[in-house]
């Protein structure tokens, strides 16, 4: 299996809501970043999150990362209807220097 | 202060036509990054330059295609004879440093070979 595995692969649930996704990774990381992608569109900024850090949090979102289980999650708090998206995680390992690594993405449906 | 900017948004190329795509980096900064996105799947690295350097072409296909950031204008990506599995997004990235530090990405370049 590749860097920077996400799961689940899709998530459907209802506006009110939390979401969390998860992403695994195999090697050292100099951090770790999350992303937004709207169907068919660039991919938004939404959290990094570094290798000396635990937890970080920004409005309703909140990253943490377990570098020993080699994890990381992304939750997002109240869920609407404007979350619906795909999810990244990428990685910037160590020995590669800065290139990122992306999982294969986890695809969020916020119901109304 | 505009984005990372690329051009085209869509290109359509018959195959064995060249394609060339254009990233112009965020104001200030200095590092560029080409991934290339198929249907479905995540984005994978294709390059890494600064001006007037390429530093990581580790994801770069060894034929057909080449990148280059000239000390003035965009970043280009072309790809020469252009193949129907070359089909995919292709998105740039900029930084002010290079690592440990955020990518802003812009919007891709949509290719289709038809």
């Amino acid at each position: 299996s590749q860097q920077g595995e996400e799961d689940p692969q899709a998530l459907s649930i209802q506006e009110g809501e939390n979401a969390t996704m998860n992403c695994s990774y195999k090697t050292s990381i100099n951090n770790l970043q999350w992303y937004r992608q709207n169907s068919g569109r660039g991919l938004v900024h939404l959290i990094l999150i570094r290798s000396n850090e635990r937890e970080k949090h920004s409005g309703r979102l909140r990253v943490t990362l377990d570098t020993s289980k080699k994890s990381s999650s992304l939750l997002i708090t109240a869920s609407r209807a404007a979350d619906t998206a795909s999810y990244f995680c990428a990685t910037e390992k160590e020995t590669s220097g800065s290139r990122l690594t992306f999982g294969e993405g986890t695809q969020l449906t916020v119901n109304p | 202060n505009a984005g990372v900017m690329q051009n085209p948004r869509h290109l359509v190329r018959r195959r064995g036509q060249e394609a060339r795509l254009r990233c112009s980096p965020m104001k200030g900064h200095s590092h560029v990054y080409w991934y290339r996105q198929l249907p479905e799947e995540g984005l994978k690295f294709m390059v890494y330059l600064q001006k007037e350097n390429i530093i990581d072409e580790s994801g770069m296909p060894k034929e057909r295609f080449s990148a280059e950031f000239p000390k003035e204008g965009p970043s280009i990506l072309r790809i020469q004879q252009v193949v129907r599995g070359d089909s995919a997004a292709y998105f740039c990235a900029s930084s002010p440093l290079g690592t440990k530090n955020i990518q802003y990405f812009g919007a891709g370049t949509r290719l289709s070979v038809l």
